[in-house]
């Protein structure tokens, strides 16, 4: 019984365009969610995250909203470099206990 | 500085076998996790220690699988006996304040195979 959701494996996107990442969770008891990036024969790395007390949050190029009567939330990347090439997890926890970690999404960023 | 560190890279074994992966902690962090990588489910948390102590081993798929934490700078998962459906990347996490997130860093996984 998966409590986050990525129900797309794959993206691709063009370079310079946006990249949209989408997650759902199901546990109304997140209170903080996060995003992980991996590139390939490397561990995940935390990218950008965000409280359940506020609906958006930007860092440069990433911007994570946050739906919680929809529970969900999505990654935004723009513009999308190639660099940006490698799979990024969505995860989310509840009073700083274990992260649950979706399933992936790879994204492909094509010059 | 030096991250988490985890060894082998890469496991090949036949069914059957014992396995043990070792990781070593970010030095300073007092919580080490062990998640599994699979292409259906994703990252999965095994097992986390605080202060060396398990605090969750709810994810432990059977008992075949151990993990222990003799000293804040060591851990081991232990699959006896291996069987192909183990066949993941096995990642150790550590983090200095528990789970909060961007405080926890992934060693580089290791490859397991069993065949």
């Amino acid at each position: 019984d998966q409590q986050v959701k990525q129900n797309s494996p794959s993206l691709s996107v063009q370079e310079g365009r946006i990249s949209i990442l989408n997650c759902d969770y199901t546990n109304s008891m997140f209170d903080y969610f996060l995003w992980y990036k991996k590139y390939p024969a490397e561990g995940p790395t935390f990218l950008i995250s965000i409280s359940s007390i506020k609906d958006k949050n930007e860092d440069g190029r990433f911007t994570v909203f946050l739906n919680k009567s929809a529970k969900h939330l999505s990654l935004h990347i723009v513009p999308s470099q190639p660099g940006d090439s490698a799979v990024y997890f969505c995860a989310a926890t509840r009073a700083a206990r274990q992260l649950t970690f979706g399933s992936g999404t790879q994204l492909t960023v094509l010059p | 500085d030096a991250g988490v560190i985890q060894s082998p890279r890469h496991e090949v074994t036949e069914m059957g076998q014992e396995v043990t992966l070792r990781c070593k902690p970010i030095s300073g962090h007092n919580s080490l996790f062990w998640y599994r990588q699979t292409m259906m489910r994703g990252l999965e948390l095994l097992i986390y220690f605080n202060n060396n102590v398990p605090i969750d081993d709810s994810g432990m798929p059977e008992d075949r699988f151990s993990a222990k934490m003799p000293n804040a700078s060591f851990s081991t998962l232990k699959i006896q006996p291996s069987e192909p459906r183990d066949s993941a990347v096995y990642f150790c996490a550590s983090s200095s304040t528990g789970i909060s997130g961007n405080t926890i860093y992934f060693g580089e996984g290791s490859w397991l195979t069993v065949v």
